[in-house]
């Protein structure tokens, strides 16, 4: 089945580290999102794109930078890792506006 | 910019009881509101959606309701078993480009 892929599913870093997480996707969708999940707080988005040369920034991008390899690969760049970005990241991807999101199964990450 | 309010936090029924859970949005042009459902340590999943241009849709024991002049829309669950125990959340599209979720309902359904 086509399947949101991300890796690695859970990492423990420290701070001041650099962190990338990665999103691959065989669904063929042009449109993938960065989210952060936080108790109480919902899906909050961080970057997204609509193609290879498109990037947006979301409502929550400060800290984080992302890159869109291919219409396939998504992902996300914690340049210098602080406590605060402990949380679930989900990737998703949808064919386009207005169409049902398609989420992977997350990357826990905490930083010590 | 778009804001998305969800009530209540937290929810608990008894199997076979209805459940509603209700979100206000504050962009009126505002034009896609899907469902999801997210059960404990998995990934979210879409239940239903609503396009603006439609009041009510059903599928089997889950509906949603749109009133767009008060910028609100409601998830109901029907015959709640205890398998529709999850995180739901509720969102809004911005002019087709992104969505906005609320943060989320606990739903518990006790047997």
């Amino acid at each position: 089945d086509a399947d949101v892929t991300q890796t690695p599913r859970n990492r423990i870093t420290k701070t001041g580290k650099r962190i990338m997480l990665e999103c691959s996707q065989t669904k063929g969708h042009d449109r993938m999102y960065w989210y952060r999940q936080d108790p109480g707080l919902g899906l909050r988005l961080i970057y997204y794109s609509f193609d290879v040369k498109d990037i947006n920034k979301g409502e929550i991008s400060d800290g984080y930078s992302v890159s869109r390899q291919a219409q396939a690969k998504f992902s996300l760049s914690l340049e210098s890792a602080i406590p605060n970005q402990t949380a679930l990241y989900f990737c998703a991807t949808s064919r386009g506006g207005n169409q049902p999101q398609h989420f992977g199964d997350g990357t826990r990450l905490s930083i010590l | 910019g778009e804001n998305v309010e969800q009530h209540p936090s937290t929810l608990s029924v008894q199997e076979g009881d209805s459940a509603v859970i209700k979100c206000t949005y504050s962009d009126s042009a505002s034009n896609y509101f899907p469902w999801y459902k997210q059960e404990l340590g998995k990934r979210p999943q879409l239940i239903i959606d609503i396009r603006s241009n439609v009041g009510e849709k059903k599928d089997q024991r889950i509906a949603v309701t749109l009133n767009k002049t008060a910028k609100h829309f409601s998830l109901h669950i029907t015959e709640t078993q205890p398998e529709d125990s999850a995180v739901y959340f509720c969102a809004a599209s911005i002019r087709g480009n992104k969505l906005v979720f609320g943060a989320g309902t606990i739903l518990r359904v006790k047997s």
